[in-house]
């Protein structure tokens, strides 16, 4: 079964710092592209990052851009995201998504079930 | 950056009715627009991509239709599973979405 597992989410002081991880099985992350997307509370979705699947090329929205890490391990299937400097407004749910192709501009049609990251003093 | 606008925000309809979610976008996107449809608590799963183009699994009842600036989602006889919010998603210029409608009854 095709199937992404997300971690490493919790609550960490503004400016502080999380490593995300996105565990994938029933398929090879390195032949699609893959992406992060955050939900705020009550919130729509927000694209955050991407890595395409045949280059690592990587990608960032304005918001994160500079702060965030995008990366993946192919020995261990996982894909990661290292945020440094957080901010309030970076408090969401952080889904991991595959690309329906290798290329980072892709509609997503696997979802992880997304860890929550608060940041807060 | 692309802005894409979603509407209805919120829409009111019973079992049995035919649905239509409209998203615009501020400029043309071709056909890369995709839709999904996610419930409280789960992530959004995917329904439509390429505008028009049906994933595997998604019951026939949704359909998505446009192109350019101006894309459609509907749905055909609305089930008691469909009550839900839905995102459109561009994906021409890396990825933004709508900001949702939400179909209660």
């Amino acid at each position: 079964e095709v199937q992404l597992l997300e971690s490493g989410g919790g609550l960490v002081q503004p400016g502080g710092s999380l490593r995300l991880s996105c565990a994938a099985s029933g398929f090879t992350l390195r032949s699609y592209a893959m992406s992060w997307v955050r939900q705020a509370p009550g919130k729509g979705q927000e694209w955050v990052s991407a890595i395409s699947g045949s280059d690592d090329s990587t990608y960032y929205a304005d918001s994160v851009k500079g702060r965030f890490t995008i990366s993946r391990d192919s020995s261990k299937n996982t894909l990661y995201l290292q945020m440094n400097s957080l901010r309030a407004e970076d408090t969401a749910v952080y889904y991991c998504a595959k690309g329906l192709s290798v290329y980072y501009r892709d509609a997503f049609d696997i979802w992880g079930q997304g860890t929550m990251v608060t940041v807060s003093s | 950056d692309i802005r894409m606008t979603q509407s209805p925000s919120t829409l009111s309809a019973s079992v049995g009715d035919r649905v239509t979610i409209t998203c615009r976008a501020s400029q043309s996107l071709y056909n890369w627009l995709a839709w999904y449809q996610q419930k409280p608590g789960k992530a959004p799963k995917l329904l439509i991509y390429k505008a028009s183009t049906l994933e595997s699994g998604v019951p026939s009842r949704f359909s998505g239709s446009g192109s350019g600036t101006e894309f459609t989602l509907t749905i055909n006889s609305l089930q008691p599973d469909d009550f839900a919010t839905y995102y459109c998603q561009q994906y021409h210029s890396y990825s933004t979405f709508g900001q949702g409608t939400k179909v209660e009854i």
